[in-house]
């Protein structure tokens, strides 16, 4: 059974800051894993999505690496601003047809000003 | 092109009512995910449906919980006898076809059970 970690649980740190989150899952054979953003009371929005035969995927200040071998994926998040505020949550889909989405329980992001 | 839409955003419903809970996926998607998030928990898979087809409902409670796609209009996830246990939030995602596409989702409603 596939289950997915990320570490840490809760993150503050100042303005400016680069930063990295961190996600393993037990289970390597993965199809693809996905993070995303989740605003408080709001929904998730899809930040990156990397397919088992990538490494990694950047898009704008994030960038987001796969090792599939070792179970873990980070997102690097660059300069970070207030507006990064969020929870970030990590999700894999397995290989076999399945198309669910296994979550980790997110880390929670607070950057100050 | 509007994304994922979920309705009602909120609901209230008593002990032993139902609920009924709308997924309007974005345009041109024919597949739409359920899922739920208790408080404190990460969101868990409950069911996945192609047009008029359930195709996995793995994550779905035994009883009390369905879930449709017709050939017209919005999923419908069910939910009878609601029990305080159901208060979550329930999101709904879609995606263009099977494979590795990404999965969108949606606002999510949040249901309160008092």
């Amino acid at each position: 059974k596939q289950e997915v970690t990320q570490i840490p649980a809760a993150l503050s740190v100042p303005e400016g800051e680069n930063l990295v989150l961190n996600c393993s899952f037990t289970d390597s054979a993965i199809y693809n894993l996905q993070w995303f953003r989740q605003d408080p009371g709001k929904g998730l929005t899809s930040l990156l999505l990397i397919q088992s035969s990538q490494r990694e995927q950047t898009s704008g200040r994030l960038n987001a690496s796969l090792d599939k071998s070792s179970g873990r994926s980070t997102l690097y998040i660059a300069a970070s601003q207030p507006g990064d505020s969020a929870t970030y949550l990590c999700a894999v889909r397995a290989q076999g047809g399945s198309e669910k989405l296994v979550f980790g329980k997110g880390t929670k992001l607070t950057v100050n000003p | 092109n509007a994304g994922v839409m979920q309705n009602p955003r909120h609901l209230v419903r008593r002990r032993g009512q139902e609920a009924r809970l709308r997924c309007s996926p974005m345009k041109g998607h024919s597949h739409v995910y359920w899922y739920r998030q208790l408080p404190e928990e990460g969101l868990k898979f409950m069911v996945y449906l192609q047009k008029e087809n359930i195709i996995d409902e793995s994550g779905m409670p035994k009883e009390r919980f369905s879930a449709e796609f017709p050939k017209e209009g919005p999923s419908i996830l069910r939910i009878q006898q609601v029990v305080r246990g159901d208060s979550a939030a329930y999101f709904c995602a879609s995606s263009l076809t099977r494979g590795p596409h990404e999965q969108y989702f949606g606002p999510g409603t949040r249901l309160t059970v008092t």
